[in-house]
């Protein structure tokens, strides 16, 4: 059983890029969660999906970021002209209802 | 709101001494989790333990323990006889339903052989 996969493990974009990160959750878990490791600022809860829907998006900034975990496919966090403050390392965790959840490795953005 | 508190940020062993992480929470709720991870150099996060607020047994696994004192709000993390693999950024975290964790700090800790 493989563990939540997230693609790329590095990413770096030029100011202004879109970046997209994917996260394939484990086989049999229907909810997944970001989250954002700052450098100074540790991890930080970003949003919480399940499949086609946005349960709580307390944690995402207001512009240029979203989220969202279709029917089939991974789920992806987008960003849209990023800036250097976006650099960071951002983790996927996906859990069965009511269970821990367990993080993929994380993508690592660095924007340039 | 929630908030964890990791005051040790960095933490500095020889092989074989015991070691003790220790993490105070803030939550209003009544019902609650308190995990602890473990992030490795490599990066990756790995899920040790989690604990619900109804349950303040001590648990053991192998070198790890977790004390869980609902009176002063800690749960703290002991590695008994500790081991240079162990080297790694510890975060303890709480949540309320779900997964939707506010973690501390984090604290480093480093393992000399």
């Amino acid at each position: 059983n493989a563990g939540v996969m997230q693609n790329p493990r590095h990413l770096v974009r030029r100011r202004g890029q879109e970046a997209r990160l994917r996260c394939s959750p484990m086989k049999g878990h229907s909810h997944v969660y970001w989250y954002r490791q700052l450098p100074e600022e540790g991890l930080k809860f970003m949003v919480y999906l399940q499949k086609e829907n946005i349960i709580d998006e307390s944690g995402m900034p207001k512009e240029r970021f979203s989220a969202e975990f279709p029917k089939e496919g991974p789920s992806i966090l987008r960003i849209q002209q990023v800036v250097r403050g976006d650099s960071a390392a951002y983790f996927c965790a996906s859990s069965p209802p009511g269970r821990p959840a367990f993080f993929g490795q994380g993508t690592r953005l660095t924007v340039v | 709101a929630q908030k964890v508190t990791q005051a040790q940020t960095e933490i500095s062993v020889v092989e074989k001494e015991d070691v003790t992480l220790d993490c105070v929470y803030e939550t209003r709720d009544t019902t609650y989790y308190l995990f602890w991870y473990k992030q490795p150099p490599s990066g990756e996060l790995v899920f040790l333990i989690r604990r619900n607020s109804f349950d303040e047994q001590n648990e053991i696994s192998g070198r790890y323990s977790w004390n869980f004192q609902k009176s002063t709000s800690s749960f703290n993390f002991t590695i008994t006889a500790s081991q240079v693999v162990d080297s790694a950024v510890y975060f303890c975290a709480q949540g309320n339903a779900g997964n939707m964790l506010t973690f501390g700090g984090g604290t480093r800790l480093m393992v000399k052989p």
